[in-house]
C-alpha cells in the first residue's frame, strides 16, 4: 500500500500565486487531515474531513480552502500565498478520526513564498 | 487553553545511552496521549499509544510512561541509534471533535 501520497514535496511560490496541495490515500479512510508545521511549533489542523462531500475547519483554516470530492483525495488551495504560509505540509488520514491504529501521515510538502 | 509542552526542546547523547524526553499536558477532557517519531523531512510515524488507563506502554527500545493524574508523560529510549536521531512529538487527543494537541517536540541528537 502507498499510504499517503502528496504532492509536489517542495514548491516556491510568488506572493499572491496560488496553487494546490495534492493529498491522496489509498486504505480507504474516512477521516483526513491538513496540518501545517512551522518551526519549533507543533502541528496545527487546517482543515479536516469526515467523509466525501464534508469537510470542516480547524484550528488554522484563514488563506485555505479544502475539498473531498472522492473518499481517496483531499487537496488543499493556496488562493492568494503570503510569506505567512511558508510551511511544511502534512495530510493525514484515519479510518476512526482518533488518534488510533491507523492514523498515517503523509511525507509533507515544503512551500516557500518569497 | 489545551496544550502540550515537551522538554527538552533538544538533546544530544553518545551512541549507546539512554535518554527520557517529558511532555506536559493540559489536555480536557483527556482521551489518549501518543508518541510519534518525525526524522528530518519525512511525516510522524507512530511510536506509542496510551489510554487514561495505561501506564506503561514499550515498542521495542521505547517506553512510555503516563501520569493521568499529574498530566504528565515521559518516552524512554534505551541503547540509543544513529538512527534514533529525529524529532519525538507528544500528541494529546481531547475525547470530543478532532481535538488533536501537538507538542512542539525533542529534537535528539545521537553521536557516535
Amino acid at each position: 500500500n502507498a499510504g499517503v501520497t502528496q504532492t509536489p514535496k517542495f514548491r516556491i511560490l510568488k506572493i499572491g500565486q496560488s496553487m494546490t496541495l495534492q493529498c491522496a490515500q489509498d486504505m480507504n479512510h474516512n477521516y483526513m487531515y491538513w496540518y501545517r508545521q512551522d518551526p519549533g511549533m507543533g502541528l496545527k489542523l487546517i482543515y479536516y474531513s469526515v467523509g466525501a462531500g464534508i469537510t470542516d475547519k480547524g484550528e488554522v483554516p484563514n488563506g485555505y480552502n479544502v475539498s473531498r470530492s472522492t473518499t481517496e483525495d483531499f487537496p488543499l488551495r493556496l488562493e492568494l500565498a503570503a510569506p505567512s504560509q511558508t510551511s511544511v505540509y502534512f495530510c493525514a488520514s484515519s479510518y476512526s478520526g482518533d488518534l488510533g491504529p491507523g492514523y498515517t501521515f503523509g511525507s509533507g510538502t515544503r512551500l516557500t513564498v518569497v | 487553553k489545551n496544550q502540550v509542552e515537551q522538554s527538552p526542546q533538544s538533546l544530544i547523547i553518545l551512541e549507546g545511552k539512554n535518554c527520557t524526553l517529558q511532555c506536559n499536558y493540559t489536555v480536557s477532557p483527556f482521551s489518549n496521549l501518543r508518541w510519534y517519531k518525525q526524522d528530518t523531512g519525512r511525516g510522524p510515524v507512530s511510536l506509542t499509544i496510551m489510554t487514561f488507563s495505561e501506564n506503561t506502554k514499550s515498542n521495542g527500545r521505547y517506553t512510555a510512561t503516563l501520569d493521568a493524574d499529574t498530566k504528565q508523560s515521559s518516552l524512554h529510549i534505551t541503547a540509543s541509534q544513529l538512527s534514533d536521531s529525529a524529532s519525538y512529538i507528544c500528541v494529546v487527543s481531547a475525547s470530543y471533535g478532532q481535538n488533536f494537541v501537538f507538542g512542539p517536540g525533542t529534537r535528539l541528537s545521537v553521536l557516535p
